[in-house]
């Protein structure tokens, strides 16, 4: 079975740009979730979709957006980029919402300049 | 609100010999537990978890953890280390908000020989 598949996985960005990064989950995880990585911050958790709808949305302004299609693949979308969005972004995927359970991708590296 | 502290940003240790990495974790809900490692470059692959019933959890590679609920800890523990070993160690808490996890500050084990 195929794992989570993120693409691209390395990306150069300048300042006020935007970027889209897309998440094919594993076949039959209808939920798909967003986090970034930073050596600073760690770990943060940006939103989490299910069945196409956004479920749960962390701490990130309104220039962190994401959607999800029938087929259950993922984009989500930084706009006006800063600096501080160089960070690694990780999809993952679950099959039972109810645990927290994850499967990850091996993530998309955003560098800004 | 919850939350996780991972004690040791560090962790050296020479191969064989056991290794504890500390998870303490706050909430006011019962909770979910889970370690997850990180590779260099590559995204998180979940190590063992702790959902209900026997707290004492361990995974194929021979880690185990400890959920121990009056001293809210799930520390992972490995009686003798392998170079392979080395990566970085991720304590996460879930409360059944679907693909919503909070993670600790990460723990990188290094592996000497």
């Amino acid at each position: 079975k195929a794992g989570v598949t993120q693409t691209p996985r390395y990306l150069i960005k300048t300042r006020g740009q935007q970027v889209t990064l897309s998440c094919s989950p594993i076949s039959g995880h209808r939920s798909v979730s967003w986090y970034q990585q930073t050596p600073g911050q760690g770990l943060q958790f940006l939103f989490e979709y299910f069945s196409e709808t956004q479920r749960n949305k962390g701490n990130f302004p309104g220039r962190f957006s994401g959607r999800q299609f029938s087929n259950s693949r993922s984009e989500m979308n930084v706009s006006t980029l800063e600096l501080g969005d160089s960070a690694l972004y990780l999809c993952a995927s679950s099959l039972d919402t109810s645990t927290g359970e994850l499967f990850f991708g091996e993530g998309s590296r955003l560098t800004v300049l | 609100a919850q939350s996780v502290t991972q004690l040791d940003s560090q962790v050296p240790v020479f191969e064989e010999a056991p290794v504890e990495l500390r998870c303490n974790y706050s909430s006011s809900v019962s909770v979910y537990l889970f370690w997850y490692v990180q590779y260099p470059n590559q995204g998180l692959q979940l190590l063992l978890k702790y959902l209900s019933g026997s707290t004492l959890v361990k995974s194929i590679n021979g880690f185990e953890a400890e959920f121990n609920k009056s001293q809210t800890s799930f520390h992972l523990r490995k009686p003798s280390v392998h170079i392979s070993d080395t990566a970085e160690y991720f304590c996460a808490v879930s409360n059944n908000q679907g693909g919503k996890l909070i993670f600790g500050q990460g723990t990188e084990l290094s592996v000497k020989p």
